[in-house]
């Protein structure tokens, strides 16, 4: 059965920084692009990051560029993302996703971004 | 810029069926998606890919009710013989360099 946990989700001042983890079980994690993906509280699904199997290709949305980085370790079936310089517009609940169909989702972890 | 256009809502009766829309960014009316169901206070789930060519792949377990078909840019999911828990938010997604979600369909059952 596959399986995505996340964690590491919080409050966290403007500015501040986190880093999220997505624990993966019950495929071939290295076969696999993931995405992490985000939703404001009342709004719709929102695309953040993607990265390839191998992790040599990653993408990033305009609204996240420069301030959020993905990785993953393959060995520890992990995908991660750091979350720096967060603003106010970041709170939302971080979900990660299992490729470019997003055929699996995690339950999410609810970051908040206020003073 | 790849865009997809979803209406905000829709409503259907208790038993009925409803079908709807997810339309492709102009230039891009090839391009497969895939469908997403979010119930409140849920994840979302995979519901299906969805081809031009209205060909589809549904997620595990996802009942025979589902079903997709596309017409040019329009990608459609109609669901048959409604639910009380089909009430629920759907969303259509594409790729390409990156990835795109519609603004999402909020599904009232009547």
């Amino acid at each position: 059965e596959v399986q995505l946990v996340e964690s590491g989700g919080g409050l966290v001042q403007p500015g501040g920084s986190l880093r999220l983890s997505c624990a993966a079980s019950g495929f071939t994690f290295s076969s696999y692009p993931m995405n992490w993906a985000r939703q404001a509280p009342g709004k719709g699904l929102e695309w953040v990051s993607y990265v390839s199997g191998e992790g040599t290709t990653v993408y990033y949305a305009d609204s996240v560029k420069g301030r959020f980085t993905i990785s993953r370790d393959n060995a520890k079936n992990s995908l991660y993302l750091q979350l720096n310089s967060l603003r106010a517009e970041d709170s939302a609940v971080y979900y990660c996703a299992r490729e470019h169909l997003f055929d699996y989702w995690g339950q999410g972890t609810l970051v908040t971004v206020s003073p | 810029q790849l865009v997809l256009t979803q209406s905000p809502s829709a409503s259907a009766s208790l038993g009925a069926s409803v079908k709807l829309t997810c339309t492709v960014g102009s230039g891009h009316s090839s391009y497969a998606i895939a469908w997403h169901q979010q119930q409140p206070e849920k994840s979302p789930r995979y519901l299906m890919r969805l081809n031009s060519d209205g060909s589809h792949t549904k997620g595990d377990g996802i009942p025979d009710r589902f079903s997709g078909s596309s017409s040019g840019a329009e990608r459609y999911l109609t669901i048959s013989s409604l639910q009380s828990e089909d009430e629920a938010d759907y969303y259509c997604q594409t790729w390409g360099t990156g990835m795109v979600f519609g603004g999402g369909t909020k599904l009232t059952v009547l």
